[in-house]
């Protein structure tokens, strides 16, 4: 069964900190993985989007890589900032169907 | 450019009544996506749609109606409102095939819809 699962459900950090959110997978076949960031009240934003051949992608402080073989994915925030508060969802791509599978979102709160 | 918006913000329905979430994006996309967030869960595709004439189930399309006149508008209709169908709705479109790499989807601000 395709399965997209992440860690920690939430977590909270001090403005200034760094931290790492983590993304499994179960997809086959991969086609793409992707980070969203979810405002509360709002819709998904798109973070980065990597395909099988990319190991690291960046978006600002925020960088995302991926390890196919062992199918994972991690986010990784730099120097938080309270606007950071938000879920963070992975999203993965099979190759051979019409959809996206979602995670269930890493709820991150940063505090001053 | 507006992006993806959507109306109403919020909603409540009784059991059995019917409603349209309306889906607006002003960016010439050809494909468009209706998906549903419960609590704790993640986004389930409910239908979606390759271009103006053409729509396709999803997921989760039980209890749903879609229709495309328009490359700009995507309505989603709910008959017969039950419980299970509250939810935040969120519609988002894309250029090209949500799939790809190449083409990322862009998502509007979400309906929040209770059902008592």
């Amino acid at each position: 069964k395709n399965q997209v699962e992440q860690s920690p459900q939430s977590l909270i950090i001090l403005e200034g900190k760094n931290c790492t959110l983590q993304c499994n997978y179960t997809v086959s076949p991969f086609s793409n993985l992707r980070w969203y960031k979810q405002d509360t009240g709002r819709g998904p934003v798109s973070l980065t989007i990597m395909t099988f051949s990319e190991n690291t992608k960046s978006n600002g402080r925020y960088t995302a890589t991926l390890d196919a073989d062992t199918k994972q994915s991690s986010l990784h925030i730099t120097a938080s900032q309270l606007s950071d508060s938000a879920s963070y969802i992975c999203v993965v791509s099979a190759g051979n169907t019409d959809k996206l599978i979602f995670g269930t979102g890493t709820r991150l709160q940063v505090f001053p | 450019n507006a992006g993806v918006t959507q109306t109403p913000k919020f909603r409540i329905l009784k059991i059995g009544q019917s409603m349209t979430l309306q889906c607006t994006q002003d960016m010439n996309h050809n494909y468009m996506y209706w998906y549903r967030q419960d609590p704790g869960m993640g986004l389930k595709l409910i239908y979606y749609s390759v271009g103006a004439g053409i729509t396709d189930k999803g997921e989760v399309p039980n209890g749903y109606n879609v229709s495309r006149s328009t490359t700009e508008d995507f309505p989603l209709r709910l008959e017969l409102a039950a419980p299970s169908q509250t939810s935040v709705y969120f519609c988002a479109s894309s250029y090209g095939p949500g799939l790809a790499a190449s083409y990322e989807q862009y998502f509007g601000p979400g309906t929040r819809l209770t059902v008592t």
